[in-house]
């Protein structure tokens, strides 16, 4: 079965510090997708990254990065110098492969609330 | 390019009434998926429409049903509603073709059941 722990239910940090969100998933597929979507306040899932099993390139975009490891099945986002409004729930998502597998069914872990001091 | 747009975006019903709610996907997106979000269960896939068609089924009781229609709007109804039907109900939007896109999401309908 298709898993996804994300097992920082909370994280509270002060504004410029460095913070990482783990992810880790389980699967059986050998073609699958990883996502991170960011959810604020105003309940909209704003999507992050898209990362297929087959790249395990990590990914820098502005503040955020994106360490991806198949040997242990992790999928983590650091933001580096937060800001306060990087406040908001940081929910990790895996879904099937291609063949096969449906692009709307994204399994979700439970979801980080980074809480950002100023 | 508008985003996806859920109506109506609050909805207050009684047990045992039925609810509708609308989900308009980006413009050329014909996918649409649906989403339960409570803090206990977190976020949980209802279903998945593509073309008129439901191409995938979450575990979820028969009272909830959905449908899309040919400009691909969709809709999801629950029947016979229950104190835990009280969600944040999402919907997604992706384009076509194959590949795990990414989903789009709305802001959401918040269903309180009372």
């Amino acid at each position: 079965a298709q898993k996804v722990t994300q097992a920082q239910t909370e994280i509270s940090v002060v504004e410029k510090e460095d913070v990482t969100l783990d992810c880790v998933y389980e699967t059986r597929d050998t073609t699958y997708y990883l996502f991170w979507y960011k959810q604020p306040p105003s309940g909209e899932l704003v999507f992050l990254i898209r990362r297929n099993s087959f790249d395990e390139q990590n990914e820098i975009s502005g503040r955020y990065s994106w360490n991806f490891q198949k040997s242990t099945s992790s999928f983590n986002f650091t933001i580096t110098a937060s800001q306060v409004v990087d406040s908001a729930v940081y929910f990790c998502a895996l879904s099937g492969g291609f063949y096969g597998g449906s692009q709307g069914n994204l399994i979700f872990g439970k979801g980080t609330k980074l809480s950002v001091k100023p | 390019k508008a985003g996806v747009t859920q109506t109506p975006r609050y909805l207050i019903k009684t047990r045992g009434q039925q609810v509708t709610l609308s989900c308009s996907p980006i413009s050329g997106h014909r996918s649409v998926s649906w989403y339960q979000q409570t803090p206990g269960q977190g976020l949980q896939f209802l279903f998945e429409y593509f073309s008129e068609t439901q191409r995938n089924k979450g575990n979820f009781p028969g009272r909830f049903s959905g449908r899309q229609f040919s400009n691909s709007r969709s809709e999801m109804n629950v029947s016979t509603l229950e104190l835990g039907d009280s969600a944040l109900y999402l919907c997604a939007s992706s384009s076509p073709g194959t590949g795990n896109s990414p989903l789009h999401f709305g802001n959401g309908t918040r269903l309180t059941v009372t």
